[in-house]
């Protein structure tokens, strides 16, 4: 099974400012890796997907880079509607599919 | 648009049984495989369960393997999830999820709970 860990738990960041999650897998995933986020209350929503991509809808400000074992989530502009919890994912080797931990992304 | 509401959750004590429903709609279900996917109150996302689109193929995780049964019917456009010999440790939120083209979750239901207690 392939286990990923996302860092840092949480990022305490102010709207405007950048922000940048780590998601680290424990054995390659090529670029297999998508990127989710989930509000409180709310079901999880598909941000990036193959590490890059981002899905139908998504803002610019969202990017993913990153192939193997090591990806980032970069969100370029904090906007108020994007403190949330994110999710990395990978669909490398399966089954079973395996998500990280998460990091929460909060107003400082 | 897509589309998926699942429904069936509720307060079950442990040992018992459920069988979660979850309807789609806004494409055409028979061509996609399908996911169970749940979260436990306060903690992450854990995959569950995979389809098929035809049901040929099934897989579990390890922590449901031999109690949780994953269905479908592509006539009424619903998936299902038969879950028996309930634990406590089963309690969460099951969100049911599209596998989409590439193949990740790329549309979900809003979950239905499951309370295991007694």
């Amino acid at each position: 099974e392939i286990v990923l860990t996302q860092s840092p738990a949480t990022l305490s960041l102010s709207p405007g400012e950048r922000a940048t999650l780590s998601c680290r897998a424990s054995q390659s995933v090529y670029s297999y890796l998508a990127w989710y986020q989930q509000k409180p209350g709310q079901a999880p929503r598909l941000l990036i997907y193959d590490a890059s991509k981002r899905a139908t809808g998504i803002p610019a400000r969202f990017s993913g880079s990153g192939s193997g074992t090591d990806f980032t989530l970069t969100i370029s502009s904090l906007e108020p509607e994007d403190f949330a919890v994110y999710y990395c994912q990978q669909r490398s080797n399966w089954p079973p599919w395996t998500f990280g931990q998460g990091t929460k992304v909060e107003i400082k | 648009q897509v589309q998926l509401v699942e429904s069936g959750g509720g307060v079950v004590q442990p040992g018992r049984s459920l069988r979660l429903s979850c309807a789609a709609s806004g494409f055409t279900f028979s061509k996609f495989a399908m996911h169970w996917v749940r979260q436990a109150p306060g903690k992450g996302l854990e995959w569950v369960a995979i389809i098929s689109s035809v049901e040929t193929t099934k897989y579990y995780a390890d922590s449901v393997q031999g109690r949780f049964t994953i269905s479908r019917d592509n006539s009424k456009n619903t998936l299902y999830l038969q879950m028996n010999s309930l634990r406590p440790e089963d309690a969460a939120v099951y969100y049911c999820a599209r596998d989409g083209e590439p193949p990740y979750f790329d549309h979900w239901g809003q979950g239905t709970l499951v309370t295991v207690s007694s």
